[in-house]
């Protein structure tokens, strides 16, 4: 099983700051099958990355994703409030896909 | 539009079982993998169950023996059937289409199932 570590737990920022969230993998990702997923109180997760650098549809471009093999980032360039949530990164590119523990992004 | 509608959660015992089902509209199940997600209380995500357009099956371990995913076409609809509950079942249980290196990239709003005597 391939597991999946996000960093930091817990990411404290201000509307208009930069964020880096990190996932790395156990074992390289096959063909960077890897997603990103934005999930707010009492909703369903929502697909922000896809195929690991790939924005999903209706997704703004301040979202934006990268890396190869086993760590990946996910970045928001200036972060709106409507993004405080919890982020989870997943891989699905060998069974059984696995998701990461999430990052939360709170307000600071 | 694409819809994915959760039913069928609820309360039951340890032991008891339940169906749940994930009604589809805006694209045919039997053409697509599709999959059970869960979230227990606070916690993250963890995928179940899967069933491919072949009509083969993936479940997790934690369930292996116990739930079983399958689908209509007729109703366009994909079933859970979970058997033998156990407390740490406990978790809303999501509904979600996997398109292949697109991701998860829709999904239903849930449906909570609680394990407790």
């Amino acid at each position: 099983e391939n597991v999946l570590t996000q960093s930091p737990g817990t990411l404290s920022l201000s509307p208009g700051e930069r964020a880096t969230l990190s996932c790395r993998a156990s074992q390289s990702v096959y063909s960077n099958f890897l997603a990103w997923y934005q999930q707010t109180p009492g909703q369903a997760p929502r697909l922000l990355i896809y195929g690991a650098s790939n924005r999903a549809t209706d997704i703004p471009d301040r979202f934006s994703g990268s890396g190869s093999g086993t760590d990946f980032t996910l970045s928001i360039s200036r972060v709106e409030p409507e993004d405080f949530a919890v982020y989870y990164c997943q891989q699905y590119g060998s069974s059984p896909y696995t998701f990461g523990q999430g990052t939360k992004l709170e307000s600071k | 539009e694409v819809q994915l509608v959760e039913s069928g959660g609820g309360l039951v015992q340890p032991g008891g079982s339940l169906r749940l089902s994930c009604a589809v509209s805006g694209f045919l199940v039997s053409n697509n993998f599709m999959t059970w997600v869960r979230q227990a209380p606070g916690k993250g995500l963890e995928l179940v169950s899967v069933i491919y357009t072949s009509g083969g099956t993936f479940s997790a371990d934690s369930v292996k023996g116990r739930f079983t995913i399958s689908r209509d076409k007729s109703k366009n609809t994909v079933f859970l059937q979970m058997n033998s509950l156990r407390v740490d079942d406990t978790a809303i249980y999501y509904c979600a289409r996997e398109n292949g290196y697109s991701g998860f990239d829709h999904w239903g709003q849930g449906t909570l199932v609680t394990v407790s005597s």
